[in-house]
């Protein structure tokens, strides 16, 4: 089993629909948490930290699920531009902040 | 600043020959890191730099070595290069967290490299 779990997708959804990613961790030491958007060829960019309390960042919204290991990724009004691959990143933390990734999932938009 | 610079951007090699790819950052971070990206498999950490002066194997350290040359330069060699290590290569660093913050990964354009 991997550490980092997600539906690879693809998730294709018209403009201006919601959308739900989620992700799964294994490793309860986990310390901080992540969504990075890479487009295609590109390398990941940050999207926004995942916090305890969840964060609204426009129309995205990520929450997570300490109990349950468990993180979500909410996009409102979906627009072309969002098409990208969403990437579950988790921290194990410690002196080394090792980061480790899941395998993306990807989303078209479609006009 | 440029952020996390990488070169070269594409590189096309024959088993068995070596090469190095160079990696800098202008962001004064303390830990650098290099990953290869395959279709399916995600970003997986080759080595890693959590400060000048130190480096560590990750997952998929085999037939790779690296040098942290200073805080900004961290590179990566293949000695003898095979098809299997065709991919696609980042390098990164990582800021410190602050207050409230977690700490964030910058990453380098990538290298695609080809073995034949």
């Amino acid at each position: 089993r991997k550490e980092v779990e997600q539906d690879p997708g693809p998730f294709n959804v018209p403009e201006g629909a919601t959308v739900a990613f989620n992700c799964t961790y294994s490793n309860s030491a986990s310390q901080s948490f992540f969504w990075y958007r890479q487009d295609c060829r590109k390398e990941p960019k940050l999207l926004m930290s995942v916090y305890s309390s969840g964060n609204e960042d426009g129309r995205f919204t990520a929450q997570l699920n300490r109990a349950s290991q468990y993180i979500s990724l909410l996009i409102r009004d979906s627009k072309l531009s969002d098409s990208a691959t969403y990437l579950c990143v988790v921290n194990r933390g410690g002196a080394t902040n090792k980061l480790i990734f899941g395998t993306g999932t990807l989303l078209a938009v479609q006009p | 600043n440029a952020g996390v610079t990488q070169t070269p951007k594409f590189q096309v090699l024959k088993t068995g020959q070596s090469m190095t790819l160079q990696c800098a950052q202008d962001m004064n971070h303390n830990s650098m890191y290099w990953y290869r990206q395959d279709p399916g498999m995600g970003l997986r950490l080759i080595y890693y730099s959590a400060s000048e002066g130190t480096t560590d194997k990750g997952e998929v350290p085999n037939g790779y070595n690296v040098s942290r040359l200073n805080k900004r330069e961290f590179s990566l060699r293949l000695e003898s290069a095979a098809p299997s290590q065709t991919s696609v290569y980042f390098c990164a660093s990582l800021s410190p967290a602050s207050g409230s913050s977690y700490n964030e990964q910058f990453f380098g354009p990538g290298t695609r490299l080809t073995v034949l």
